[in-house]
């Protein structure tokens, strides 16, 4: 199994703020993925991360909103640039062990006043 | 394309019954079936998968998972219910044939409350 971390575990920002997000995994893997969940709600993929190339968005999802680095196999950065209330979600990291296995991150609880 | 249904926001039981949340699912393909549960403050923890095989899958703390494919269901139980299994549940699925990657599409989730 992969081990994932997380930071920030949890932040307050100020809207129109931007903030990094970032995680970290114990092992190197080709596919990271971002999703977000959004307070009483489930899970929704954001974007799919592959080392080496540009991140795929989901429909509704942009990268001026949600750019994502992937400087190596074992790294990724989320940001969530210019906060609104309504970016106010848990934002988890996830990596694929196989095609019939998924990790998660512990997540980063975000807050936007 | 590629879906979860959970039908119930909540499912109420007490402690020592048995308890079922519901899932199900829509792919073009096979199915890759997942549950996961999140505890308050926590990370999603997985509990068990289907891939293929025996249609009754056993996973953690005593959970196991029925398979249904003409009811295109994976509905999750455990035989006696405790109050440290309430949480938030979610079924999640991955179709076999996407290549577009293993992507995960995940349902809205039940929150499970086991009462005394």
């Amino acid at each position: 199994s992969a081990v994932i971390s997380q930071k920030p575990s949890r932040d307050i920002c100020q809207r129109g703020t931007s903030l990094t997000i970032q995680c970290q995994v114990d092992s190197q893997v080709t596919m990271m993925f971002w999703y977000r969940q959004q307070p009483g709600q489930s899970l929704t993929l954001i974007a799919t991360a592959n080392q080496g190339s540009e991140a795929t968005y989901e429909s509704g999802f942009v990268i001026d909103k949600f750019p994502i680095s992937r400087p190596n196999l074992t790294f990724s950065t989320l940001t969530v640039s210019n906060m609104s209330p309504e970016d106010s979600s848990i934002y988890l990291c996830s990596v694929g062990g196989g095609p019939d296995t998924q990790y998660f991150g512990p997540g980063t609880r975000l807050t936007v006043l | 394309a590629q879906s979860v249904a959970q039908p119930e926001d909540q499912v109420n039981v007490a402690e020592g019954n048995p308890l079922t949340v519901k899932c199900t699912y829509s792919v073009s393909g096979n199915p890759y079936l997942f549950w996961y549960v999140q505890y308050p403050n926590r990370g999603l923890q997985f509990l068990l998968k289907y891939i293929t095989g025996d249609n009754l899958v056993k996973g953690s703390y005593g959970f196991e998972a029925e398979f249904n494919k003409s009811q295109t269901s994976f509905h999750l139980k455990k035989p006696s219910a405790l109050v440290s299994d309430s949480a938030l549940y979610f079924c999640a699925v991955r179709d076999m044939n996407n290549n577009a990657g293993n992507m995960l599409t995940f349902g809205g989730g039940t929150r499970l409350m086991v009462k005394p």
